[in-house]
């Protein structure tokens, strides 16, 4: 299994600004995935942070608007950067352990005036 | 790209009720299918996967799901629901090979004791 603590785990933030979201795992994983939950809408895949290389971004999803971190094996942010009321939404990490089975922290509700 | 739908948004049912929440989903290739439930104030977590083999698979809590492939089909089943099933139900799929997870946008369930 994974713990996963996601900080902070809601947020209301001015438009233009930037949000840091923290994700920390209690053990090492290759794989970190950020996803998006909008209102009504399913989770979506922005990006996968690998430890030592750069994010692979999803279609519609760019590193100047989400740029990554991956500094470790137990470490992410995602930045929602310049942001707008569209940012509006749930962020989500996520962990593979291995078997297929995905972990998720708690999320963080963004609203953007 | 992938789609998943989950056509029914809002299921209320009564205890001991039967239950099936559809789940469809748009790639014809080798896929990787998966349940996801999100409990009240909990996190993401895994209910049941199917990557092969035997196309009805169990999962926790008796909870069951059947994989048909002629009808792009992942249906979610429980004989009899509690008061504690009460929760958001998510179908997921993943390309063979790819790490990208496609959600359905989720179907609550709501038990009544």
């Amino acid at each position: 299994s994974a713990v996963i603590s996601q900080k902070p785990s809601r947020d209301i933030c001015q438009r233009g600004t930037s949000l840091t979201i923290q994700c920390q795992v209690d053990s090492q994983v290759t794989m970190m995935f950020w996803y998006r939950q909008q209102p009504g809408q399913s989770l979506t895949l922005i990006a996968t942070a690998n430890q030592g290389s750069e994010a692979t971004y999803e279609s519609g999803f760019v590193i100047d608007k989400f740029p990554i971190s991956r500094p470790n094996l137990t470490f992410s942010t995602l930045t929602v950067s310049n942001m707008s009321p569209e940012d509006s939404s749930i962020y989500l990490c996520s962990v593979d352990k291995g078997s297929e089975k995905l972990f998720f922290g708690s999320g963080t509700q963004l609203s953007v005036l | 790209a992938q789609s998943v739908s989950q056509h029914n948004h809002h299921v209320i049912l009564s205890e001991a009720a039967s239950l099936e929440l559809g789940c469809n989903y748009s790639y014809g290739g080798t896929v990787n299918l998966f349940w996801y439930v999100q409990y009240p104030g909990q996190h993401l977590q895994l209910l049941l996967k199917y990557f092969s083999g035997d196309p009805l698979v169990k999962g926790i809590k008796g909870f069951e799901a059947e994989f048909i492939k002629s009808k792009f089909s992942f249906n979610l089943r429980k004989p009899s629901v509690q008061w504690s099933d009460t929760a958001e139900y998510f179908c997921a799929v993943k390309e063979g090979g790819a790490n990208n997870l496609f959600f359905g946008t989720g179907t609550r369930l709501t038990v009544i004791p």
